[in-house]
């Protein structure tokens, strides 16, 4: 069964440093997702893309952050200079358009 | 504005009674609905959608039921299982937007 697949599994980093974190969509979809679950909180929406540009974002996605699709399987988030409250599990989601999100195993990313 | 909440964050049940978790939306622009399952330290696991159009919808073990008229959903686990423990989340996509909305979640807690 086709899955979303995401690299690292963890990431512990320094404050102030660059992270990227990765992921592979599932092969026939066309759209892309971020989200992130802060630890006890519920998974929040942070990007969308499709067709190579962002479709909608949210106010969590701010300059520090951007994506991208560096060729035709990968997918990644890049946080430009992590803060304390970047800590959270990223999760990389993809779909078929108007079809159902499924959701990678996330990353869970510990900023120092 | 745009909330999904749920009524109990913690159900417990006994192992073979069925399960109904529900959930509140406020936003009537919605057309499209997700329960997602999450265990612990895994990404959320899609169980089953349904669309505006329709009132109800089975899977295997599982029915989706969607009330418009009072913006409420609920997903009904038949014969539950020890391997049902998990966080339970109904997720919402207002029209014409990329953004899937999550509810605060339910425990569901099966006892033998």
């Amino acid at each position: 069964e086709p899955e979303v697949t995401q690299t690292p599994s963890h990431q512990v980093t320094q404050m102030g440093q660059e992270v990227i974190l990765r992921c592979v969509p599932i092969s026939n979809h066309l759209y892309f997702y971020w989200y992130r679950q802060i630890l006890g909180q519920k998974v929040e929406f942070l990007v969308s893309f499709y067709n190579n540009e962002i479709s909608e974002k949210s106010e969590i996605f701010d300059d520090q952050f951007s994506v991208e699709r560096p060729d035709g399987s990968n997918f990644t988030l890049k946080i430009r200079s992590t803060k304390l409250e970047d800590s959270a599990m990223y999760f990389c989601a993809s779909s078929r358009e108007g079809g159902s999100v499924f959701f990678g195993s996330g990353t869970q990313l510990s900023v120092l | 504005g745009e909330s999904v909440g749920l009524h109990l964050p913690t159900l417990s049940v006994q192992e073979g009674d069925n399960s109904i978790i529900n959930c509140a939306y406020s936003n009537s622009a919605s057309d499209y609905f997700i329960w997602y399952k999450q265990e612990s330290g895994k990404g959320p696991q899609f169980i089953i959608d349904i669309r505006s159009n329709m009132d109800k919808r089975q899977g295997q073990r599982v029915t989706v039921l969607l009330n418009k008229t009072v913006k409420h959903l609920s997903l009904q686990i038949a014969a539950t299982q020890p391997g049902d423990s998990a966080v339970y989340f109904c997720a919402e996509f207002p029209k014409n937007t990329d953004k899937l909305i999550f509810g605060t979640g339910t425990r569901l807690q099966v006892f033998p």
